[in-house]
């Protein structure tokens, strides 16, 4: 399953399917970029990050894509499972600050 | 265990009076931020610190106030100049290096209810 852009926030895929949630990210001058993972009534938790000198990055089960071109992030599950039901939300770092700001978010639904 | 602690989970408060929100980490962190997050929305920044004794307005900071008298404690008071602080309130810490990328850990959050 697959969404397109932050016009789409919820992804519904069945189990052991792979999951793509995509992000548009807006400052080109971003250099670190992040994934979270947000259960209800929970932090967020890191998933995977990746530098803007880097155009994809592996972690367990994940894999986070970046095309710079079109200010574009992916986030990849592969088999995905009943756990990976969350809201899961990019975001990018910029400036000396370091700040971090986060997309809108997408929900994912893993069916049985 | 290390980590970031926030208290309560859940807080209900009435109309016009004040508020304090907790946050704590042990990691030694130097930074440190408060985010708010409504329903279904994203995060979106309150107030930062990078440093005891400084911290920095971020995108929504009207109606709140923090302090940083201590590395490990960045509290939020949420004041009755807040239109709307019915919300749920999220605390984040990160060490700083030069160049940093290093990742914001997250608090459990507190639901703010405001009756």
């Amino acid at each position: 399953g697959e969404n397109v852009g932050l016009h789409l926030p919820t992804l519904s895929v069945q189990e052991g399917d792979n999951s793509i949630i995509n992000c548009a990210y807006s400052n080109s001058a971003s250099d670190y970029f992040i994934w979270y993972k947000q259960e209800s009534g929970k932090g967020p938790q890191f998933i995977i990050d990746i530098r803007s000198n880097m155009d994809k990055r592996q972690g367990q089960r994940v894999t986070v894509l970046l095309n710079k071109t079109v200010k574009h992030l992916s986030l990849q599950i592969a088999a995905t499972q009943p756990g990976d039901s969350a809201v899961y939300f990019c975001a990018e770092m910029s400036g000396s600050a370091r700040q971090l700001t986060f997309g809108s978010g997408t929900q994912l639904t893993v069916l049985p | 265990d290390g980590g970031i602690t926030q208290s309560p989970k859940y807080l209900f408060r009435k109309e016009g009076q004040n508020v304090t929100l907790s946050c704590e980490q042990n990691l030694n962190h130097d930074a440190m931020y408060w985010y708010r997050q409504d329903p279904g929305q994203g995060l979106r920044l309150i107030y930062y610190s990078q440093i005891v004794n400084d911290f920095q307005k971020g995108d929504i900071a009207e109606g709140y106030s923090v302090s940083r008298e201590k590395k490990e404690s960045f509290p939020l008071t949420v004041t009755s100049a807040q239109k709307n602080p019915t919300a749920f309130y999220l605390c984040a810490s990160s060490l700083l290096a030069d160049p940093s990328y290093n990742e914001q850990f997250f608090g459990p959050g507190t639901r703010l209810t405001v009756l």
